[in-house]
């Protein structure tokens, strides 16, 4: 298994841009979540599905900030328009039913 | 609002030290508390604890948990250099029909100098 995958892994936009995060959980994992991770606040769940429907969206920090699952394979964040207080580490995971968490490697996201 | 805290925030030692790494938590409906490791990447992880009491040990790493205190220790002995990393406490939690939350702590980053 090639684990979570996120893409891309690095992202440089302007303020104003939208900028759309990917993720593609392990098969069979019926839980996603979406982290965000900055010095200041650490690491913070924005949104997490089960079976690819949003559970829990309170994280989501306004919103210019969304999310999708269209299907058990992949799920998006996107931002729109994004702005310098955006970046920081975008971290999906996913779980089998609420264990086993497996984090992807990331996408570090820089708003200029 | 659940909340979890780490302490210390960092902690820099020299090799062959021992370390203990605090977490602390307050939570609605806790299922179990899981250890993660971070270095220059995702969290890997390190141990889950359900149970109060009984201690999870791998090599030279071991973690207990308290659910009566709503506390975890993470131990290192013999601290290696690899060891240096930001050591993540979280707390898994349910509600409901939801499931599997997880809340994090701030982090413990530590160092450890040859």
């Amino acid at each position: 298994d090639a684990g979570v995958i996120q893409s891309p892994r690095h992202e440089v936009t302007e303020m104003g841009q939208e900028v759309t995060l990917r993720c593609k959980p392990i098969s069979g994992h019926d839980y996603l979540f979406w982290y965000r991770q900055t010095m200041m606040r650490g690491l913070e769940l924005l949104i997490y599905f089960n079976n690819n429907v949003p559970i829990d969206d309170s994280g989501m920090p306004e919103d210019r900030f969304s999310a999708k699952m269209p299907n058990a394979s992949f799920s998006t964040l996107k931002i729109q328009p994004s702005e310098p207080r955006d970046s920081a580490v975008y971290f999906c995971a996913s779980s089998p039913s609420g264990y086993g968490y497996t984090f992807g490697s990331g996408t570090r996201l820089t708003v200029v | 609002e659940d909340k979890v805290v780490q302490s210390p925030l960092s902690l820099v030692v020299h090799e062959g030290d021992t370390v203990t790494l605090n977490c602390s938590y307050e939570v609605t409906n806790f299922r179990s508390l899981l250890w993660y490791k971070q270095e220059k990447k995702a969290p890997t992880f390190l141990f889950m604890l359900t149970s109060s009491g009984i201690e999870k040990k791998s090599g030279r790493l071991s973690s207990i948990l308290d659910k009566k205190e709503l506390f975890s220790i993470l131990n290192i002995t013999a601290t290696q250099t690899g060891d240096s990393a930001v050591y993540l406490c979280a707390v898994v939690t349910a509600g409901g029909t939801s499931y599997g939350k997880l809340t994090f702590g701030q982090g413990t980053i530590l160092t450890v100098h040859p």
